[in-house]
């Protein structure tokens, strides 16, 4: 099992609806929890980071859920600039600064 | 600020020849990463470096891979002998010590023929 996993999409959504990403995690032990968005073949850029209380930047909102482990991300009213691959990054349980990627979501927003 | 910046940008190069990279980070950050990342992928790491100190390597780097922060301020990462395999993006990262949250250059894309 990895230990961060998301589904890799593509998510095909029409422009200004909402859509939600989940991911998992496997480590119990990790404590930092971030969305990144990388678009096609660019670097990674943080979008945001996931806290304990569920944050909110704008248009975005991310949630954790410990029990559960898994961290969501939702985007409402959908730009077309939207489109990009979001990815979950997870902090190593055992580490204080090595942070583990998925894979990455793609979701493409349609006109 | 300036951001991290990485250099070459692209590099192709043949079967078996060495290649160095090149990584400034943010200037006042002191961790340094690098990770390679193929298509499909979510970046995978390398190495890490606190100030002038690489303080783990990853399992899956193979003796061919080293990489030096020799003043704490920008680092190198060198392949030797290069394979087909090693064609990937080629990232580096900066953060301050405080913080977990990574800021990424623009990455080396590497193809070896």
């Amino acid at each position: 099992r990895k230990e961060v996993e998301q589904d890799p999409g593509p998510f095909n959504v029409p422009e200004g609806a909402t859509v939600a990403f989940n991911c998992t995690y496997s480590n119990s032990a990790s404590q930092s929890f971030f969305w990144y968005r990388q678009d096609c073949r660019k670097e990674p850029k943080l979008l945001m980071s996931v806290y304990s209380s569920g944050n909110e930047d704008g248009r975005f909102t991310a949630q954790l859920n410990r029990a559960s482990q898994y961290i969501s991300l939702l985007i409402r009213d959908s730009k077309l600039s939207d489109s990009a691959t979001y990815l979950c990054v997870v902090q190593r349980g055992d580490s204080n600064y090595q942070l583990i990627w998925g894979a990455g979501t793609k979701l493409i927003i349609k006109p | 600020d300036t951001g991290v910046s990485q250099d070459p940008r692209h590099k192709i190069t043949k079967r078996g020849q060495n290649v160095t990279f090149r990584c400034d980070p943010i200037s006042e950050h002191n961790r340094l990463y690098w990770y390679r990342q193929t298509l499909g992928q979510g970046p995978e790491f390398l190495t890490y470096f606190q100030n002038e100190a690489q303080l783990e390597k990853s399992r899956l780097l193979s003796d061919r891979f080293s990489a030096e922060r020799p003043k704490g301020s920008f680092s190198t990462l060198e392949i030797q002998r290069t394979e087909q395999g090693d064609s990937a993006m080629y990232l580096c990262a900066s953060s301050p010590t405080s913080f977990y949250e990574q800021y990424f250059g623009p990455g080396t894309r590497l193809t070896v023929t």
